[in-house]
Formats: structure tokens, C-alpha cells, sequence
């Protein structure tokens, strides 16, 4: 069955440095495109991230683009998220997600059925 | 960015009411619109995908429909796991952007 499990998140300064990772298992992980959404405290969701099946292509938030880097390792079966810059705005549970369309590498690719458990990244002083 | 706009924001009903809730686009999406739900300190769940389409073990009390920029969620007759907020996720264009959620309770 398909599992995505993230780790890193923690507490950090503003202007700090943090990177997430998200272990994939139970499904060909070089197939799928994946997503970052967060979710601040007591707020909606938002999309951070997306990157192509192959790493070719990386689709960013406006309001991380420039600080956050989306990369994965397919012979890891691991997703990550680079996060730097870091904002008090930024402390979100996030998750990684996986989309559902294999191979997907057009614009509509989005988040599908499959989302990790989440990891809280907390920015403060 | 395409914005997405749900009403009502929350409401309130009883087990067993048939509920509707609706989002619309700022532009047109055809039928690039998915719908969440999330309890709370729990992972959001998709239920439906590509408008009206079920996502695989999701209770058929749960439909959608709509295209272009209007699109509804509803429950045929609300069960008490149902009580949670919802979320419509277009992905026509990116950035893929959520309505801003409608919180469901029970009145």
C-alpha cells in the first residue's frame, strides 16, 4: 500500500534554514509527481510545491518561490523540500502528496488520494 | 491565480439533511476541480476528483458536479463522521489554489 511518511520539520529561527524530507514506499516512485501543501494553525490549505516524476520540472507558491527548493531522489524514493529564509508566516503542518496521474507533467497536475502524515516547521525567536 | 471561492463558509445541520456546498472559479477551470475533507488534526482525504468523479471507497452519500466555474459538493444524507471541513482544489492552471473551506457542524 502507498506510504508517504515526512520527517525534519522542528523549530527554527526567522531567517533560518530547515529541509523536510518524505520516504515513499508501495508504489513505482519514479513514475509520480509530487507536492508539498501546507497547512498554518487553524487555517486553510495551500499548495508549496510540485515536481515532475523525473525532477525536470518544479512549479513554486509565489510565496515561497526564491526560498524553497523542491527535489526528490528517485533512487531514494525520496521527496524534499529545501526551505530557506524561513518567516514566522511560513509555520505550517506540511505534507507531501502524491499525484495521481502517472507521469504527470503537464499544469494540471495536482495532489491526489495519497498524503503523508505531516510535519509541523515552526519559525520563532 | 485562478481564486477559489466556497460558501457558506460554515454551517450548521442535522444527521440525516441533505447538504450542498458550492464553489466557484475566478475563470474557467472545465472540470479541473477536486473535493477534500479534513477532521480535525487529520490528513485531508479526497473525495471527489475531476468534478463528479468518486475517489475509490468513499461513500456514495458524496457527489459533485460542475464545470467550468461553478461546481458543487453534496452529501445526500449527512451521517456524524461527516461533520468536518471541506475544501475544493482547482488544478486547471498553476499554481493549483484551495477555496478558502467550509466548516460543516452539527447543529
Amino acid at each position: 500500500q502507498v506510504q508517504l511518511v515526512e520527517s525534519g520539520g522542528g523549530v527554527v529561527q526567522p531567517g533560518g534554514s530547515l529541509r523536510l524530507s518524505c520516504a515513499a514506499s508501495g508504489f513505482t516512485f519514479s513514475s509520480y509527481g509530487m507536492h508539498w501543501v501546507r497547512q498554518a494553525p487553524g487555517k486553510g490549505l495551500e499548495w508549496v510545491a510540485f515536481i515532475r516524476y523525473d525532477g525536470s520540472n518544479k512549479y513554486y507558491a509565489d510565496s515561497v518561490k526564491g526560498r524553497f527548493t523542491i527535489s526528490r531522489d528517485n533512487s531514494k524514493n525520496t521527496l524534499y523540500l529545501q526551505m530557506n529564509s524561513l518567516r514566522a508566516e511560513d509555520t505550517a503542518v506540511y505534507y507531501c502528496a502524491k499525484d495521481p496521474t502517472l507521469y504527470c507533467s503537464s499544469t494540471s497536475c495536482s495532489p491526489g488520494g495519497y498524503w503523508g502524515q505531516g510535519t509541523l516547521v515552526t519559525v520563532s525567536s | 491565480d485562478i481564486q477559489m471561492t466556497q460558501s457558506p463558509s460554515a454551517m450548521s445541520a442535522s444527521v440525516g439533511d441533505r447538504v450542498t456546498i458550492t464553489c466557484r472559479a475566478s475563470q474557467g477551470i472545465s472540470n479541473y476541480l477536486a473535493w477534500f475533507q479534513q477532521k480535525p488534526g487529520k490528513v485531508p482525504k479526497r473525495l471527489i476528483y475531476a468534478s463528479s468523479s468518486l475517489q475509490s471507497g468513499v461513500p456514495s452519500r458524496f457527489s459533485g458536479s460542475g464545470s467550468g466555474t461553478e461546481f458543487t459538493l453534496t452529501i445526500s444524507s449527512l451521517q456524524p463522521e461527516d461533520f468536518a471541513t471541506y475544501y475544493c482544489l482547482q488544478h486547471n492552471s498553476y499554481p493549483p489554489t484551495f477555496g478558502q473551506g467550509t466548516k460543516l457542524e452539527i447543529k
